[in-house]
């Protein structure tokens, strides 16, 4: 059963760092991978996805890698804002069909910009 | 584009009560929908998969005579908690993927039920 694991569980930074948010996965055999991002008591704005076969996406301030064989993923905010405070979440999809068709998330980061 | 609604946004019900929560896709056709839940503090888990016009396929330890689910159409979705008690409250998002949104799927705004 694939398992998705988010490090750290929150991080609070100054408005203007760069920073990582790391996102680790069991079972390397993922169709793809997305990172949303879930304001509270919101629904989920899909910030990036990459394929399998792919490395990384790009997005204005936002930039994904995916390295599959290691079950890793990393999401490297540029220039935080506080309005870049939200969870963000990291989700994959499995190369199956019925059930496995789903998203796995993890718990999330939950991310706090001080101004 | 790949707008997708849900409805009500918050209920509040009595146990024993059945609740119905619709999700549309406004401006794709949504071949597949899915529905997920998530607790305080955790992640969103998979509840079911539905494809249009065909019986939904659920999660291990999801009881589909509990939670029904409807694809009716390529642009709706209902999930039904029937006979709801406070453990099922919870927060409920749907989503939808199909036409042009390709792999992605996207998200509705969730449904908060809470179960007195």
């Amino acid at each position: 059963k694939q398992e998705v694991t988010q490090i750290p569980a929150a991080l609070s930074v100054p408005e203007g760092e760069n920073l990582v948010l790391n996102c680790s996965f069991t079972d390397s055999a993922i169709y793809n991978l997305q990172w949303f991002r879930q304001d509270p008591g919101k629904g989920l704005t899909s910030l990036l996805l990459i394929q399998s076969s792919q490395r990384e996406q790009t997005s204005g301030r936002l930039n994904a890698s995916l390295d599959k064989s290691s079950g890793r993923s990393t999401l490297y905010i540029a220039a935080s804002q506080p309005g870049d405070s939200a969870t963000y979440l990291c989700a994959v999809r499995g190369q199956g069909g019925g059930g496995a068709d789903g998203l796995t998330f993890g718990k999330g980061t939950h991310l706090i910009i001080q101004p | 584009g790949a707008v997708v609604s849900q409805h009500p946004s918050w209920v509040i019900c009595k146990s024993g009560t059945s609740v119905k929560i619709e999700c549309r896709s406004l401006d794709f056709q949504a071949t597949t929908m899915f529905w997920y839940r998530q607790f305080p503090k955790q992640s969103l888990m998979l509840m079911a998969t539905s494809n249009e016009g065909s019986k939904a396929t659920y999660e291990q330890g999801v009881e589909k005579d509990k939670f029904l689910i409807n694809h009716a159409s390529l642009t709706l979705s209902t999930l039904t908690v029937t006979s709801a008690h406070p453990e099922d409250s919870s927060f409920y998002i749907c989503s939808a993927r199909g036409g042009t949104s390709g792999n992605r799927q996207f998200f509705g705004p969730g449904t908060r039920l809470t179960v007195l």
